[in-house]
């Protein structure tokens, strides 16, 4: 019962390097999201999807590209890392709206 | 646009005593779901209790309960029989309805279970 899975758990990227956050759940969700943990700031959304082919600018989209080619995968791009993309992000997905959330375990990021 | 305000940084609270934290949102819809999240050291978000605005009675989940005051947009998380296991960043969070499940958090309250 893999429910929402975020690869890697840690990475360290130089400035300007490009990395895809992978994510992938196994409960037919319809709906995906991404958002970034900031100290103090809580949690931020920076894209979401409502389903295959459908994506959309959250809170804080800059320097975020999402695709969404299957129900299960739902990859998080970043083309030219910043060090003010130093965060944590989550992943997370539910079946249908107003449904709540669950969250894949986080991807700690690092920009130097 | 939606807010969260979680006004207590930080508490503390001794094992087996009742502790409450507080979560005020602003927004002008009527239709809509409030969630406390748990963050534990783990970094896992595990969801905690919902509330739907439409329902007037407070949802209960077994040592959590909260107080939703609607006309006071206010929606405070009680934890009876303090654990150890409770200790972690605990997120308030608002949905507005029909939004994708889009959710909107408050900046956490950091919650110390002590001995």
């Amino acid at each position: 019962n893999a429910g929402v899975t975020q690869t890697p758990k840690f990475q360290v990227l130089k400035t300007g390097q490009s990395m895809t956050l992978q994510c992938a759940q196994d409960m037919n969700h319809e709906y995906m999201s991404w958002y970034r943990q900031d100290p103090g700031m809580g949690l931020r959304l920076i894209h979401y999807s409502v389903g295959a082919g459908i994506t959309d600018q959250g809170e804080v989209p800059n320097g975020y590209n999402v695709s969404r080619s299957t129900t299960e995968d739902f990859p998080l791009r970043l083309l030219s890392a910043a060090p003010s993309q130093t965060s944590v992000y989550f992943c997370a997905s539910s079946e249908w709206g107003d449904q709540p959330q669950h969250f894949g375990d986080g991807t700690r990021l690092s920009i130097l | 646009a939606q807010t969260v305000t979680q006004s207590q940084p930080e508490m503390s609270v001794q094992e087996a005593e009742t502790v409450t934290l507080s979560c005020t949102y602003d927004t002008s819809e009527n239709n809509y779901y409030l969630f406390w999240y748990k963050q534990p050291p783990s970094r896992q978000m595990i969801l905690v209790i919902r509330q739907e605005a439409y329902k007037q009675q407070n949802a209960t989940e077994n040592r959590f309960s909260v107080n939703f005051q609607k006309a006071a947009k206010s929606f405070s998380l009680k934890i009876s029989d303090s654990q150890l296991g409770d200790t972690a960043m605990y997120f308030c969070a608002f949905m507005k309805t029909g939004t994708a499940s889009k959710l909107t958090f408050g900046t956490g309250t950091r919650l110390q279970v002590t001995l």
